[in-house]
Order: structure tokens, then sequence, then C-alpha cells
């Protein structure tokens, strides 16, 4: 069965560094996104994804994250200058974009990485 | 803005036993979906049951099964003869016309052997 794929599992970084998450979304599927849980909390959603542009963000993704699909299957998240509450662990997402809007599908996700900033 | 509420924060059943977890939201909009993700202790978000809101019928899928009561704004899932695989957060989520899911807070359901 397709599934999504993410790497690394576990990053840990230092306060201020760039860190690039990567997902490999089910292979046809045309919406990507992405969310994260920061321990103990919900999941909260920080962007899709679609036609290689942002289709939605929320106030959580500032200019200090930045999205790519750099190539035919990779879909990446950026984090330009990691600050300490970014440390949580980060869903990548994908749906088949078939039906009438991406709202009305089902996002299946991948394992996560979950990512410690010191 | 849509919200999705789970006031129970946690539950305890025992194996082969029946449990019910508790959702309720709020959405302005007349076409939606409504979702229940299972996390086991890996953390991944697993796919457990989906209800579109323009069917009446509830969905069901093996031993689980949803009381979707759509004026009341209530969607709940019944696990069915529990397994100890059963244990995880259990999180209820909505999405509408846009593409993101609205999560809410999640339950941790505990199996007893």
């Amino acid at each position: 069965e397709p599934e999504v794929t993410q790497t690394p599992s576990h990053q840990v970084t230092q306060m201020g560094q760039e860190v690039i998450l990567r997902c490999v979304p089910i292979s046809n599927h045309l919406y990507f996104y992405w969310y994260r849980q920061i321990l103990g909390q919900k999941v909260e959603f920080l962007v899709s994804f679609y036609n290689n542009e942002i289709s939605e963000k929320s106030e959580i993704f500032d200019d200090q994250f930045s999205v790519e699909r750099p190539d035919g299957s990779n879909f990446t998240l950026k984090i330009r200058s990691t600050k300490l509450e970014d440390s949580a662990m980060y869903f990548c997402a994908s749906s088949p974009g078939l039906a009438g809007g991406p709202g009305q599908e089902t996002q299946y996700f991948g394992p996560g990485t979950r990512l410690l900033v010191l | 803005a849509q919200t999705v509420t789970q006031s129970q924060p946690e539950m305890s059943v025992q194996e082969a036993e029946t449990v019910t977890l508790s959702c309720t939201y709020d959405t302005s909009e007349n076409n939606y979906y409504l979702f229940w993700y299972k996390q086991p202790p890996s953390r991944q978000m697993i796919l457990v049951i989906r209800q579109e809101a323009y069917k009446q019928q509830n969905a069901t899928e093996n031993r689980f099964s949803v009381n979707f009561q759509k004026a009341a704004k209530s969607f709940s899932l019944k696990i069915s003869d529990s397994q100890l695989g059963d244990t995880a957060m259990y999180f209820c989520a909505y999405t509408g016309a846009n593409s993101k899911l609205t999560f809410g807070k999640g339950i941790t359901l505990s199996v007893r052997p």
C-alpha cells in the first residue's frame, strides 16, 4: 500500500540554525500539507500546497518557514532560523486531488519528523 | 472559524468491551467532512474512519463506527471488542471548503488486559 514517507525521523539542531524536513508524498497525489504537533498539544495546520504554490497557510507559517517541491517526488519544509518553540513533531500529509476540492478528501499522514531545537 | 472539541482527556476500557469517544464541532459550513485519527505511541497519525456530512448513514469500518448527529454537531467514535492495540491517542478532525484539517485536543484511550 502506498504511503507517505518522511526523513529524517529525528533531528536535533541548535537555535538559529536552518533545518530542512523532507517528505515524499504518495506518488499520484496532488495536494500536500505540513502540520506540527508540540508535545502534549493538538495537531496544528501549517500549510497546504498545490500546483507548485501555497494554497493556504496558517498564522504559524511566518517568514521563517518555506515549502518547496524541488522535483517530482519530494516536498520539503524549511525553517530558516530555528527557535526553541519550533521543537515539535512535524507531519507531512498528502491527498489525491481528484474530488471536488481538497477539503473533501482524506489526508494521509507520514510518520513524522521529531525536531528538537536546543 | 471551525472548532473541534474533545472534552474527555482520557478514558480506559477493559479488553473486549465497547467504548465511545466524544467529539463536538462548530461550523457554519454545510458541506464538510469529519475524521477520527489514531496516534499510537509511535506518534504516526493513522486514519480510523471518515464521515461525509451530506450522508445520513453513519460510517462503519470493522470494529469502528461513528454516531454522527449533524443537528447537534456531534461526532462520536464507538470501538467495539476493544483490543490492546487500540491503546492510543484519538483525534477528531474536521475539514470543509478549505484544505486544512482542524483537530481536537485528542483523547488518550487505554485498553486494559
